[in-house]
């Protein structure tokens, strides 16, 4: 079974509008992290944002949220206010237990556009 | 802002060469990883590194794979014998001892095999 999935292959918004990306995961492990990754054409890995298995609120970094349902196993990442710059392939990940030895698993990835 | 740094950005090598691809971590971590990526594809996980062993390595990370931390700076992937489907980018990482997760990735060193 998948670990990470984003069931989006694409999404399209308008610029300055919001838009959710989905991800949900699946893990027995009460320890974890999730991540969401920013990979413009260039191809360099961003860190946008981080939840931890244990945090009581939802994470926030400027323009991004992470709207995480623990219950529903969900990790949504909100993206406020879309810029033509937004436009990138997004990636959301998984590290369980083993503290930081613990690999991060990948989604397939949501393919974001900004339209003007 | 410190950062994890690869080299080269770009190597083309021949089928069956052997490659070594460079990262310099961020100075204060303890923990590195390797993950690569085929064009088109997700992030996928190579090996795990922590005081100077592999602490998990994935069914991908075969006996043509090494890593090594020569020196108190470097970490290195060395491919042995390369193959065509050995071309991706591949991304080191590292993270700090600490109860988080953050994970900081370099900006990748693209693989070709020719």
């Amino acid at each position: 079974a998948q670990k990470i999935t984003q069931t989006q292959p694409g999404m399209f918004v308008q610029e300055k509008e919001a838009v959710t990306l989905d991800c949900t995961y699946d893990t027995s492990d009460p320890s974890y992290g999730l991540f969401w990754y920013k990979q413009p054409s260039s191809g360099e890995m961003i860190f946008l944002i981080y939840q931890g298995s244990y945090d009581q609120q939802n994470a926030t970094e400027g323009r991004y949220s992470l709207n995480f349902q623990k219950a529903r196993k969900s990790a949504n990442l909100v993206i406020s206010a879309s810029q033509l710059g937004d436009s990138a392939m997004y990636f959301c990940a998984m590290r369980e237990g083993h503290g930081n030895a613990g690999k991060s698993t990948f989604g397939d990835g949501t393919t974001l556009t900004v339209k003007p | 802002e410190p950062e994890v740094t690869q080299t080269p950005s770009h190597q083309v090598t021949q089928m069956g060469q052997e490659v070594i691809l460079r990262c310099v971590p961020i100075s204060n971590h303890l923990y590195f990883y390797w993950y690569r990526q085929i064009l088109g594809q997700k992030v996928e996980f190579l090996v795990s590194f922590y005081n100077n062993e592999i602490s998990e390595k994935s069914e991908i990370f075969d006996d043509q794979f090494s890593v090594e931390r020569p020196d108190g700076s470097n970490f290195t992937l060395k491919i042995r014998s390369t193959k065509l489907e050995d071309s991706a980018m591949y991304f080191c990482a590292s993270s700090a001892e600490s109860s988080s997760y953050e994970q900081y990735f370099g900006p990748g060193t693209r693989l070709t095999v020719t």
